[in-house]
């Protein structure tokens, strides 16, 4: 089975911090997605990478960054947090652009 | 126009009820369809993935695709209270994944 893990299920921030929210795949997969999930406002997505050190900005990406490092983890960063960007935050990946994606038990970030 | 369309309801059945959940697509490079259900406070799980026209079946679960008319539907059938959760369609091509809002269903036992 494909396994996707997100480091934390939930995290409480101070406005101003750096965050790092972190995804594991164990597939080998080309494709590693983030989105942010909002009441009203479904998935929305930040970014995603089709290969190491590969990323490509998604629908919205203002506040956000990236990192590929290594073809199995996928990060994402913020750069300064605030209050906006509490969300449900979810890390999906897909083999290639042709195959279904699996998704992560998500973070709910809280930045306070 | 939205790429994609999906009514968010909440919508309410009766245990055993046949449930149908529905999307629209607008953009034509969109090759690869899918359905994802999502328990509340918890990741989408993949239910359904298919990329012709036609139908597909997964025990009680069938997804039907209409690509000439882009409308993709999910249904349920014998429905149970387990079957409660959140329904997301999602539509994959040129390297983009899209995803509907997602239809609220509930099951009254």
């Amino acid at each position: 089975d494909v396994k996707v893990t997100q480091s934390s299920r939930y995290l409480v921030k101070r406005t101003g911090e750096k965050v790092f929210l972190e995804c594991v795949q164990d597939m080998d997969h080309e494709n590693m997605f983030w989105y942010r999930q909002d009441p009203g406002l479904g998935l929305r997505l930040i970014y995603f990478s089709y290969d190491v050190k590969m990323k490509e900005k998604g629908d919205i990406p203002e506040g956000y960054s990236v990192s590929r490092e290594k073809k199995e983890r996928f990060s994402l960063i913020l750069e300064s947090a605030s209050t906006n960007q509490t969300s449900m935050y979810l890390c999906a990946s897909s083999l290639n652009q042709r195959a279904e994606a699996f998704f992560g038990q998500g973070t709910r970030l809280t930045v306070v | 126009q939205k790429e994609v369309e999906q009514d968010p309801g909440p919508l309410s059945v009766p245990e055993g009820a046949i449930v149908s959940l529905n999307c629209t697509y607008s953009n034509s490079a969109f090759q690869y369809f899918m359905w994802y259900r999502q328990y509340s406070r918890k990741g989408p799980e993949l239910l359904m993935y298919t990329y012709s026209s036609g139908n597909k079946e997964d025990g009680r679960f069938t997804a039907q695709v209409d690509k000439s008319s882009k409308y993709i539907s999910l249904f349920i059938r014998d429905s149970q209270p387990s079957d409660s959760a959140t329904y997301l369609c999602a539509f994959q091509g040129a390297q983009k994944l899209v995803f509907g809002q997602g239809t609220r269903l509930t099951i009254n036992p």
